[in-house]
């Protein structure tokens, strides 16, 4: 079975700073790995997703995410945030070649001006 | 083009009732997968629906069943309610293909369970 582990449950950060939300994932298996945000009062919106290549993932809202398989990590940053970033942001698996999505706990992100 | 639509939002019921909430997919989209999210579990996957039938399904009890229609518009179940079953419910779409398509969520239904 695949888990996901979401390091820190909430980060608060100031406007302009950048920012790493931590993931980490188990499986036996190849995965696809997903970032996924959420807005309040929304549902659930694709950032950047990791399927295979170039380990450097670049996602929208300029968001990069970065998959290390020996620490089996795939942790997203972004250089400078902004309040508009406020968010809850999940990290995701799936097996190769099927829909379900095993999410971690979410991670609240903070933007303080 | 259009996003998933899922009706209604808000939904507020009483133990032991039994309620259907309904994802209409993007034109085209043939999967449809549905999750309960709650503050204490998180997101949760409740099953999939590919050409009318259930292709996988997570780990909730026979209460909570669904259907996928030839329009691939699917419906989702949940009889004899209890409190626990206070969530939001999602809905996503997705193309066909080999895996590692996006997933384009809808807006939820929130139901509570009173």
């Amino acid at each position: 079975a695949q888990s996901v582990t979401q390091l820190d449950s909430q980060v608060p950060v100031f406007e302009e700073a950048p920012v790493e939300l931590r993931c980490n994932y188990s499986s036996s298996v190849s995965v696809y790995l997903f970032w996924y945000v959420q807005y309040p009062n929304q549902g659930l919106q694709l950032l950047l997703k990791y399927l295979s290549g170039s380990t450097l993932v670049k996602g929208i809202n300029g968001f990069e995410a970065e998959f290390n398989k020996s620490q089996t990590s795939f942790h997203l940053r972004k250089p400078s945030v902004h309040i508009s970033d406020t968010a809850e942001y999940f990290c995701a698996v799936s097996l190769q070649g099927a829909q379900k999505l095993v999410f971690g706990q979410g991670t609240r992100l903070t933007i303080n001006p | 083009k259009a996003g998933v639509t899922q009706t209604p939002r808000y939904l507020i019921k009483t133990r032991g009732q039994q309620v259907t909430l309904s994802c209409s997919p993007i034109s085209g989209h043939r999967s449809v997968s549905w999750y309960q999210q709650t503050p204490g579990q998180g997101l949760q996957f409740l099953f999939e629906y590919f050409s009318e039938t259930q292709r996988n399904k997570g780990n909730f009890p026979g209460r909570f069943s669904g259907r996928q229609f030839s329009n691939s518009r699917s419906e989702m179940n949940v009889s004899t309610l209890e409190l626990g079953d206070s969530a939001l419910y999602l809905c996503a779409s997705s193309l066909v293909g080999p895996g590692g398509n996006e997933q384009f969520f809808g807006p939820g239904t929130r139901l509570t369970v009173l």
